[in-house]
């Protein structure tokens, strides 16, 4: 059964401070995706990780993925307020060959910063 | 460029109403899905489509039809509404798995369903 796990699912932190947000999956996995969702929004697309060591940045935002260990980790640096979210992981189901792309999410990390 | 467009965005139904909720992508997407979203659990896959004419089943489908009569619709009919699919509900969109490269799923803004 697979499983996407992340951690910490709450996360409160000053400005200007770093921080990592975890995600393990439990099986292989072609494609990793990170989100953001603003309270009573819709999901925003922050990065698509395809291979392991990929590494993409935007912003104060970096993902990394290491499928050896099924590990993805987004990392904060500096918080800002605007940072404010719930952040989730998503892992494809192994389906990419039927043209299928079913997505298995966490159940997501909500992140509050405090001025 | 409007992307993934879900009508309505709230809807209140009595227990045993049936409804539909509308799905409509201009992107020339192949895939397109639903999900539910409740509190605490993420989101789940309800039913996909890879293409015009081919739908399946996802992690949870039971008391929800789709149709795929268009690349560019995708709509979720619910039969006989019950209390426990009180969620949001999202569209997604993305190309086909198939395609080598980026396949992000771009979502509709959400229908927020009450079930009374």
């Amino acid at each position: 059964e697979l499983k996407v796990e992340q951690n910490p699912l709450f996360l409160s932190m000053q400005e200007g401070k770093n921080y990592t947000i975890y995600c393990n999956y439990s099986t292989t996995s072609d494609r990793l995706y990170w989100y953001r969702q603003d309270p009573g929004k819709s999901l925003e697309s922050l990065f698509v990780l395809l291979s392991n060591g990929a590494v993409k940045q935007e912003g104060r935002l970096m993902a990394s993925l290491d499928t050896k260990a099924r590990l993805s980790t987004l990392h904060i640096t500096a918080a800002v307020h605007d940072l404010s979210a719930t952040y989730f992981c998503a892992v494809d189901r192994g389906l990419l060959r039927t043209g299928a792309n079913n997505l298995f999410f966490g159940t997501g990390t909500r992140l509050t910063v405090i001025p | 460029n409007a992307g993934v467009t879900q009508t309505p965005k709230f809807q209140v139904l009595k227990t045993g109403q049936s409804m539909t909720l509308q799905c409509a992508q201009d992107m020339n997407h192949e895939y397109m899905s639903w999900y539910r979203q409740d509190p605490g659990m993420g989101l789940r896959l309800i039913h996909y489509s890879v293409g015009a004419g081919i739908t399946d089943q996802g992690e949870v489908p039971n008391g929800y039809n789709v149709s795929r009569s268009t690349t560019e619709d995708f709509p979720l009919r619910l039969l006989s509404a019950a209390p426990s699919q009180t969620s949001v509900y999202f569209c997604a969109s993305s190309y086909s798995g198939l395609r080598r490269g980026n396949t992000e799923a771009f979502f509709g803004q959400g229908t927020r369903l009450t079930v009374v």
